[in-house]
């Protein structure tokens, strides 16, 4: 049973252009979480998505950044004309149900640096 | 705004000993604590964690305290070992809206180095 799988591993992108993360949550699990990991900072949640559905997305920055979870396919978080600001360790997890109670595993992570 | 706190940016034990990592919260409605381990340049690994309705849950070296009344908990790793050495997040779950989820607010982490 493969784990979260994230990809890329690493993402280069200059200023300006757009960044696309993957996110291929664990088999059974329709749940997914993004988060964001600043230098020398804990996980900030980001957006809770269900299939085709956008549950919480509080996190969020209200611009540039957009994140879906398609009927098929691999969650995406979208990044428009990116800055520099934006380069960070962006963490996908999922889990079972959405309660409570339930552990969230996590991806790898894709580091994106923005030159 | 810091709803989850763990205050030592670092901790430094002797292999054998004890190792007590804490965290601090400040929001009454968190119903659920997790810990997580995290070695470089990889995902946070679920460690172990414990409901609101219980005061203490154990699992082999591990275990996590929790104090309502204090709004503290903590995660005792005995006997430390060289290979637990990484960075332990404190996480935290909430109930929002009468709906649960796993929406975690993480504490600052803290970083562990056991000696040999």
């Amino acid at each position: 049973n493969a784990g979260v799988m994230q990809n890329p591993r690493h993402l280069v992108r200059r200023r300006g252009q757009e960044a696309r993360l993957r996110c291929s949550p664990m088999k059974g699990h329709s749940h997914v979480y993004w988060y964001r990991q600043l230098p020398e900072e804990g996980l900030k949640f980001m957006v809770y998505l269900q299939k085709e559905n956008i549950i919480d997305e509080s996190g969020m920055p209200k611009e540039r950044f957009s994140a879906e979870f398609p009927k098929e396919g691999p969650s995406i978080l979208r990044i428009q004309q990116v800055v520099r600001g934006d380069s960070a360790a962006y963490f996908c997890a999922s889990s079972t149900t959405g309660g409570t109670n339930t552990e969230a595993f996590f991806g790898q992570g894709t580091r994106l640096t923005v030159v | 705004d810091q709803q989850v706190k763990q205050n030592s940016p670092s901790l430094s034990v002797q292999e054998g000993r004890i190792s007590i990592l804490n965290c601090d919260y400040t929001n009454s409605m968190f119903d659920y604590f997790l810990w997580y381990k995290k070695y470089p340049a990889e995902g946070p690994t679920f460690l172990i964690s414990i409901s609101s309705i219980k005061d203490k849950n154990e699992d082999g070296r591990f275990t996590v305290f929790l104090n309502k009344s204090a709004k503290h908990l903590s995660l005792h790793i005995v006997p430390s070992q060289p290979g637990d050495s990484a960075v332990y997040f404190c996480a935290a779950s909430a109930i929002s809206g009468g709906t649960s989820y796993g929406k975690l607010t993480f504490g600052q982490g803290t970083i562990l180095t056991v000696h040999p």
